[in-house]
């Protein structure tokens, strides 16, 4: 079965702390993708990636970075968390073709 | 830079009654669009796809089409059930960049 996997799927954390959200599929698409969305905004770009050791900034990278050591995983790390990242974060998959979203990670900075 | 609208923001209808849905994007030189429905704190599940060269899709009791020319695309979902109540979002890819989004339509189904 197709799958985007995130983890964790809920997190409450502070100020500075830092963390990882991680990312996971099982397509072998080279395209993968991170986006947050927040009430009125809609869904926004963080960052994505078109292949191994290719990533590249989306609509709101600040305070974000990223990696993709292995096509399958695309973690997505915030080394010094703020109040105004807590938001419902979404990884994808998939490149000129369907995307694929993960359950989305819930993610609460206080 | 692409922007998408979709419209209207919120439908709520009853039961049974055959519905359109409304995506608009500026920029025509897109990929392809896909819509998807997401249920409250849920993730996205995708419901269409189509792709730039394509007029348009269908999937069960829903029907995209997709006019690139002018910017526009619909989504028919034929015989509402109380069961279709989410929001729908529509999403077009215009190059190596990834989806750009609208703000989707919260759409409920009166029983």
């Amino acid at each position: 079965e197709a799958q985007v996997t995130q983890n964790p799927r809920y997190l409450i954390t502070v100020t500075g702390k830092k963390l990882t959200v991680t990312c996971s599929q099982n397509m072998n698409h080279e395209y993968m993708s991170w986006y947050r969305q927040d009430p009125g905004l809609g869904l926004r770009q963080i960052y994505y990636s078109m292949n191994v050791e290719v990533t590249d900034k989306g609509d709101v990278p600040e305070g974000y970075k990223v990696s993709r050591k292995e096509k399958r995983n695309f973690p997505l790390i915030l080394e010094s968390p703020s109040p105004n990242q807590t938001s419902l974060y979404f990884c994808a998959s998939g490149g000129n073709t369907e995307a694929f979203f993960g359950q989305g990670t819930r993610l609460t900075v206080v | 830079k692409q922007e998408v609208t979709q419209i209207p923001a919120a439908l709520s209808v009853p039961e049974g009654e055959n519905l359109v849905l409304n995506c608009s994007f500026t920029d025509s030189a897109i990929y392809n669009l896909q819509w998807f429905r997401q249920d409250p704190g849920k993730g996205l599940t995708s419901l269409l796809l189509i792709q730039s060269s394509q007029r348009e899709q269908t999937s069960g009791r829903l029907n995209a089409s997709l006019d690139k020319s002018s910017g526009r695309s619909t989504l028919y979902i034929a015989a509402s059930q109380p069961g279709d109540s989410a929001t729908y979002l529509c999403a077009v890819r215009g190059g190596a960049d990834g989806l750009t989004f609208g703000k989707g339509t919260h759409l409920i189904i009166q029983p």
